[in-house]
């Protein structure tokens, strides 16, 4: 069964400096999201990417985070300049359609991110 | 604006019995889906079950059902034969006409043997 692939599974990383994390989605999918989960706490969306843009994003997607589909198969989230509240499991998502069609999200194992 | 509410922190259950986890929601929209996400300690979001609101019928996979009330705004999810591998968190989720999910808090369930 295809699956949604992030790498890397562990990032650690002093406060200020960028990250990068990584998702592979499912090759026809066509929407691609980004959550986080601080430990403990629920899972919260961050940006939702389709066509090359933003779709929609929350008010978290501060300008210190960025999206990017810079070949046909990646999918990125860019984090300028770590904060300590940013330490989080990060997760992809990827689905076939956006409007109307409650499509079915495939979430990735995650990425996370430890900001020290 | 979507609100989940998953008011039990906690559940146990015995091996091979039945348990019910519990979920609320809120929407302004009149066309919305409900899932059940199932979180184990690898920390990867498998989705267990999905419900479209505008069927009565309850969704059911498996072991896995729901008890979706519209009215009431309440959609629970049943575990029949509960098994060790059931043991996670599991968390309530709705969408409405795009496909971001606004999720519950979670609910840990522990299967005892």
């Amino acid at each position: 069964e295809p699956e949604v692939t992030q790498t890397p599974s562990h990032q650690v990383t002093q406060m200020g400096q960028e990250v990068i994390l990584r998702c592979v989605p499912i090759s026809n999918h066509l929407y691609f999201y980004w959550y986080r989960q601080i430990l403990g706490q629920k899972v919260e969306f961050l940006v939702s990417f389709y066509n090359n843009e933003i779709s929609e994003k929350s008010e978290i997607f501060d300008d210190q985070f960025s999206v990017e589909r810079p070949d046909g198969s990646n999918f990125t989230l860019k984090i300028r300049s770590t904060k300590l509240e940013d330490s989080a499991m990060y997760f992809c998502a990827s689905s076939t359609r956006d409007r109307g069609g409650g499509e079915k999200l495939f979430f990735g194992s995650g990425t996370q991110l430890s900001v020290l | 604006a979507q609100t989940v509410t998953q008011s039990q922190p906690e559940m146990s259950v015995q091996e091979a019995e039945t348990v019910t986890l519990s979920c609320t929601y809120d929407t302004s929209e009149s066309d919305y889906y409900l899932f059940w996400y199932k979180q184990p300690p690898s920390r990867q979001m498998i989705l267990v079950i999905r419900q479209e609101a505008y069927k009565q019928q309850n969704a059911t996979e498996n072991r896995f059902s729901v008890n979706f009330q519209k009215a009431a705004k309440s959609f629970s999810l049943k575990i029949s034969d509960s098994q060790l591998g059931d043991a996670a968190m599991y968390f309530c989720a709705i969408t409405g006409a795009n496909s971001k999910l606004t999720f519950g808090k979670g609910i840990t369930l522990s299967v005892r043997p």
